[in-house]
């Protein structure tokens, strides 16, 4: 299957401060991509979908001044976590799709506010 | 409205002892189904994609198959590196941004 990188694989930062998180396609063209966040023993809960080059589309209760998407590249999304809080801890996932067939994911980020 | 609902929850499995897992889905118009198999703090990993009724694919232990209302995934003669929890995923056709509808997933565990 295709590869996705994302990085970093966890962080830690402090309350109040930004965090970004990169997920690259590395062998195709992600003309979508997706953010999720992950809870414990849960499923994925979709956040965001962006496509090259336009503003990402957010989801119901998803705060999209807090969730900065940046899909400025067919290879390249980001996600900035800004002015972090410990509710924000969690485990951050993204995918890519090319044209909406299989989506690829990212190995994940686990984000520790402290 | 579209769903996926996912059983058991969690199922336990003798190695060598094989056993299904089911994804029902309600969708409007379903473009794709989707198989995919996480490890704890990882990513999921891609699996298998069925289009359309009928359809079935294979890889080493595992078979997905598609109905109208839903997929099995079949795991023949099951090993413990087989444990993780399998997700299964619709996109539904006219999802203009191709979202994916995840279900909650089967935690497998199979014991030596």
């Amino acid at each position: 299957g295709a590869v996705v990188s994302q990085h970093p694989s966890r962080v830690i930062c402090k309350s109040g401060t930004s965090v970004k998180i990169e997920c690259r396609s590395l062998d195709f063209q992600a003309t979508t991509m997706f953010w999720y966040r992950q809870f414990p023993k849960q499923s994925l809960m979709l956040m965001a979908t962006s496509n090259e080059g336009s503003k990402a589309t957010y989801e119901q209760g998803v705060e999209k001044d807090k969730f900065l998407i940046n899909h400025a590249s067919l290879t390249l999304s980001t996600l900035t976590v800004t002015s972090a809080h410990p509710e924000d801890s969690s485990f951050y996932i993204c995918s890519a799709s090319f044209r909406g067939v299989e989506a690829f994911f990212g190995q994940g980020t686990r984000l520790t506010v402290v | 409205e579209d769903q996926v609902t996912q059983s058991p929850e969690a199922l336990r499995l003798q190695e060598g002892e094989s056993s299904s897992l089911n994804c029902s889905y309600t969708v409007s118009g379903l473009r794709g189904l989707f198989w995919y198999r996480q490890d704890p703090g990882k990513g999921p990993e891609f699996l298998f994609t069925l289009y359309s009724a009928g359809e079935e694919k294979e890889k080493e232990r595992l078979k997905a198959t598609l109905t109208k209302k839903e997929s099995f995934l079949h795991i023949t003669a099951p090993k413990p590196e087989d444990s993780a929890t399998y997700l299964c995923a619709v996109q539904a056709i006219g999802s203009g941004t191709y979202k994916y509808i995840f279900g909650t997933g089967t935690r497998l565990k199979v014991l030596a």
